[in-house]
């Protein structure tokens, strides 16, 4: 079975500082993973999804990017951080097990920009 | 982009009530799944479901695609169901398994 990894669970950064998010997974191989965020505990948003190393679509224009630069490692990035960038974002990999098509999530990063 | 909608938004049982949360939604899918958010953020995922009914436990869902709707049913409610119960949905092709997200329900279940 899969395992996914997420790093750190909370961070406070200031306004107009860098943000790097981590996610990386185990017990699976080229597989489709997405970064979601949770504003206010209702309903999350797609941000960036990945099929394969180098690949990222975005969902939302925004402040922040996505790389994948290894094929089990999933990076969330921003260059300068606003307050609305404040949330929890969750990186989630997509199981494929004989064609049940279930997503696992990590445990998030809840972000507060202050 | 497909619309989705839950009901009701909040639910309060006492324990060993049963209940049944509703997902409706806009568009054909070929994905649908839900979820259970404990009050730490873990998010776990209960079914995926397109069509058809399944059970787990004292947990249920059935999906009627043609009709565009799903129904989770809860029996026999503990404190440990808490939380927020999600609905997303996908419509396959070239979204890949990118799934749309419903705004919840919120579960409290007193002792």
């Amino acid at each position: 079975s899969q395992t996914i990894h997420q790093w750190p669970a909370t961070l406070v950064q200031p306004v107009g500082s860098p943000l790097s998010l981590e996610c990386t997974v185990e017990g699976t191989s080229n597989p489709n993973l997405y970064w979601y965020r949770q504003a206010a505990g209702r309903g999350l948003q797609l941000l960036f999804y990945s099929v394969g190393i180098g690949q990222i679509s975005s969902e939302v224009p925004q402040n922040l990017s996505a790389s994948r630069p290894q094929d089990r490692q999933f990076i969330l990035s921003s260059k300068k951080l606003l307050l609305s960038d404040s949330g929890f974002y969750l990186c989630a990999v997509e199981d494929d097990y004989r064609g049940i098509y279930g997503y696992t999530f990590g445990s998030g990063t809840r972000l507060t920009v202050v | 982009g497909i619309q989705v909608e839950q009901s009701p938004p909040d639910l309060i049982l006492q324990e060993g009530a049963n209940s049944t949360l509703r997902c409706n939604f806009s568009d054909s899918v070929n994905n649908l799944q839900w979820f259970h958010q404990n009050p730490w953020g873990q998010l776990i995922n209960l079914f995926y479901i397109p069509s058809g009914t399944k059970q787990n436990g004292r947990l249920s869902a059935t999906t009627v695609a043609t009709e565009r709707y799903s129904l989770l049913y809860i029996s026999s409610s503990q404190t440990t169901d808490s939380g927020v119960y999600f609905c997303a949905v996908g419509a396959g092709g070239t979204s890949y398994g990118k799934l749309t997200f419903g705004q919840g329900t919120i579960l409290t279940v007193h002792p």
